[in-house]
């Protein structure tokens, strides 16, 4: 089974700054990697799928990168509605598994 | 506009079953693979299974495998998810997504197992 690790596990940072959320898979996914923005009591929304691609109505603020098993997810001039916990998922090889999320709070 | 809507959940006692429908409209249902994630309260998420488009192949997570059923009916655009011999590390909101990088989500339906 692939392992997603993210981190960090949660993050402080300050209206209009840029954040970077990591992921490393357990062994190679080639770019079958997606990020998902999740709100409380929401569903996950999708961000970026196949690693790089922003996902129809996505703002570019979210811009993702990496293949293999190294992934980040990039978040410029944070907002306040940016605030919110981001998860990982490989679709590479069955079972998924999703990161263990990455809490982005305001400082 | 796609839309998932979830029907199925609530209260169930251990051992005793559930079973989760979620209704597609707005796409090729049949073209797309559709799975069932879950989220326990205040953990993150966890995918449970797996049903490909024509619905020949199915995956499980190891935690349900034996336990739970994916199904699907193309001809009403729905995924069922059969959940047996239910325990309390199953309680969760569980929600169903389309496609295996989750192009869509349903907006979950929470499943509680408690005597």
């Amino acid at each position: 089974d692939i392992q997603m690790t993210q981190s960090p596990s949660s993050l402080s940072a300050s209206i209009g700054d840029t954040v970077t959320i990591t992921c490393r898979a357990s062994q190679g996914i080639k770019n079958y990697l997606v990020w998902f923005q999740q709100k409380p009591g929401k569903a996950p929304k999708s961000l970026i799928y196949a690693a790089s691609i922003l996902e129809s109505g996505v703002p570019s603020k979210f811009s993702g990168s990496g293949s293999g098993t190294d992934f980040t997810l990039t978040i410029s001039s944070l907002q306040p509605e940016d605030f919110a916990t981001y998860y990982c998922q490989q679709y590479s090889i069955y079972p998924l598994s999703f990161g263990g999320g990455t809490k982005l709070e305001i400082k | 506009e796609v839309q998932l809507l979830q029907s199925g959940g609530g209260l169930a006692q251990p051992g005793g079953s559930l079973r989760l429908s979620c209704a597609a409209s707005g796409f090729i249902f049949s073209n797309y693979d559709m799975n069932w994630v879950r989220q326990a309260p205040g953990k993150g998420l966890e995918w449970v299974s797996n049903i490909g488009g024509r619905g020949s192949s199915a995956y499980y997570a190891d935690p349900v495998k034996g336990r739970f059923t994916i199904s699907r009916d193309n001809s009403k655009n729905t995924v069922h998810l059969q959940m047996n011999r239910l325990s309390a590390e199953d309680t969760a909101v569980y929600y169903c997504a389309s496609a295996n990088r989750g192009e869509n989500w349903g907006p979950g339906t929470l499943v509680t197992v408690s005597s």
